[in-house]
């Protein structure tokens, strides 16, 4: 398996609503990350796990909770998020220490708040 | 920190022509780069990457030049192919070596 899942693949919510994204690899990779992109712009950085553990968070908004159950898994949740927070959210995964070749991006998870 | 940014924010050519992409980096100190192309609906996907001690890396139809004089990067694409429209991105891994910095991409469109 060499792919990154990312679930769901569209999704709509309030901006009282609470809401998961979720993220899977079996590739083994170690590190695992979560990217926004807005239309037209490149992938921002958000957070970078480290086998299991918050390594790098990009000054995000504590309205975007990430957390990681195992190392296969990585999930962002969103709490009372902004109009301005609709876009691609793109979570990736690399081998840890190995950066040959990039990331491996999954397809993303496009939200919309209203 | 670092930034990254291309010359070209969309770029059409004809099927069959060659297409060049340019981007150029600020951090003289990077020493891996590599060229993503997202396609509608889908994630960055790999290309081609090269590192700082090179200044010439060939694939399959791509070819990426650096030259970290001028701090340059560019991606060839021989004989493109309506397969190949997307959005071209490059990417700098810098001092910190869990994360690349994107940069702000070229939009390659084909004419049949």
């Amino acid at each position: 398996d060499t792919e990154v899942t990312q679930t769901p693949k569209h999704l709509v919510m309030g901006m009282t609503n609470k809401k998961s994204l979720k993220c899977e690899q079996h590739m083994g990779h170690r590190a695992m990350y979560w990217y926004k992109q807005k239309a037209k712009k490149p992938p921002e950085l958000m957070f970078v796990y480290s086998y299991e553990k918050l390594s790098i968070n990009e000054s995000v908004p504590s309205r975007f909770s990430p957390e990681c159950p195992n190392s296969s898994l990585l999930n962002l949740h969103l709490h009372a998020l902004q109009p301005e927070d609709s876009a691609l959210y793109l979570c990736a995964s690399s081998p840890e220490g190995d950066y040959d070749y990039g990331y491996t991006f999954g397809s993303g998870t496009r939200l919309t708040v209203v | 920190g670092e930034s990254v940014g291309l010359h070209l924010p969309t770029l059409s050519v004809q099927e069959g022509d060659n297409s060049i992409i340019n981007c150029a980096y600020s951090n003289s100190a990077s020493d891996y780069f590599i060229w993503y192309k997202q396609e509608s609906g889908k994630g960055p996907q790999f290309i081609i990457d090269i590192r700082s001690n090179m200044d010439k890396r060939q694939g399959q139809r791509v070819t990426v030049l650096l030259n970290k004089t001028v701090k340059h990067l560019s991606l060839q694409i021989a004989a493109t192919q309506p397969g190949d429209s997307a959005v071209y991105f490059c990417a700098e891994m810098g001092y910190n070596f869990n994360k690349f910095y994107f940069g702000s991409g070229t939009k390659l469109n084909v004419k049949p």
